[in-house]
C-alpha cells in the first residue's frame, strides 16, 4: 500500500541552526501539508500546499517556516532558525486533489539543544 | 471556531472488554470526522472516516465509530479489546474540499490490563 515517508526519522541540532525535513508524498497526491505535535501537546496544523503554493496556514507557520516542492517527488519543510520551541514530531502528509482522506506519515522527530 | 474535544485523556480496560472512546465535534456544518491511531513512537494511522450517509462506519482493527448529529459525537468503539490496542487515539475533523485541514482532539491515551 502506497504510503508517505519521512525523513530524517529523528534530528537533533543546535538552537540557531537551520532544518530541512523531507517527505515524499504518495505518489497520486496533490495536496500537501505539515502539522506537528509537542510532546504530550495535540497535533497542530502547519500549512497545507497545493498547486505549487501555500493553500493554508497557521499561526504558527510564521516566517522561521517554508516549504517547498523541489521535484516531482519531495516536499520539504524548512525551519531557517530553530528555536528550543521548536521541539516536535513534524507529520507530513498529503492527499487526492478530490479526495478528503489525509494519510500522515510516521514523522520526524526534531530536538533542539 | 473549529474544534474537536476529547472528554477522556486516559482510559484504562481490561483485555477481552468493550470499548468506547468519546469525540465531540464543534463545527458549522456537519464535518467530514476520523479516528487515528499512534503507537508509542510512531505515526498516524488511519482507522476509520466518516463523510456522509450511514451514521455507523466500519474500520480497520475492529473498530467503528457512529456519527450522532443530534449528539454532535463521533464515538469509536470496539466490541472486545486486545493488548495491542494500547495506543493514544485521535479524534480530527475537516470540512472537505480546499485545503481541508483537520483539526485534532487532544487525544485519549488508552491502556489494556492483562
Amino acid at each position: 500500500e502506497p504510503e508517505v515517508t519521512q525523513t530524517p526519522s529523528h534530528q537533533v541540532t543546535q538552537m540557531g541552526q537551520e532544518v530541512i525535513l523531507r517527505c515524499v508524498p504518495i505518489s497520486n497526491h496533490l495536496y500537501f501539508y505539515w502539522y506537528r505535535q509537542i510532546l504530550g501537546q495535540k497535533v497542530e496544523f502547519l500549512v497545507s500546499f497545493y498547486n505549487n503554493e501555500i493553500s493554508e496556514k497557521s499561526e504558527i507557520f510564521d516566517d522561521q517556516f517554508s516549504v517547498e516542492r523541489p521535484d516531482g517527488s519531495n516536499f520539504t519543510l524548512k525551519i531557517r532558525s530553530t528555536k528550543l520551541e521548536d521541539s516536535a514530531m513534524y507529520f507530513c502528509a498529503s492527499r487526492t486533489e478530490s479526495g478528503n482522506t489525509i494519510y500522515f506519515g510516521e514523522g520526524s522527530w526534531l530536538t533542539v539543544v | 471556531a473549529q474544534s474537536v474535544t476529547q472528554p477522556d485523556i486516559h482510559i484504562t480496560v481490561s483485555e477481552g472488554a468493550s470499548l468506547e472512546l468519546r469525540c465531540n465535534y464543534s463545527y458549522g456544518a456537519t464535518p467530514y470526522l476520523f479516528w487515528y491511531v499512534q503507537s508509542p513512537g510512531q505515526g498516524l494511522q488511519l482507522l476509520l472516516k466518516y463523510f456522509s450517509g450511514d451514521t455507523l462506519v466500519q474500520g480497520i482493527k475492529g473498530f467503528e465509530a457512529e456519527f450522532k448529529r443530534s449528539q454532535s459525537s463521533f464515538n469509536l468503539r470496539k466490541p472486545s479489546v486486545h493488548w495491542s490496542d494500547a495506543a493514544e487515539y485521535f479524534c480530527a475533523g475537516g470540512r472537505g474540499g480546499g485545503g481541508n485541514k483537520l483539526t485534532f482532539g487532544t487525544g485519549t491515551q488508552l491502556k489494556v490490563e492483562l
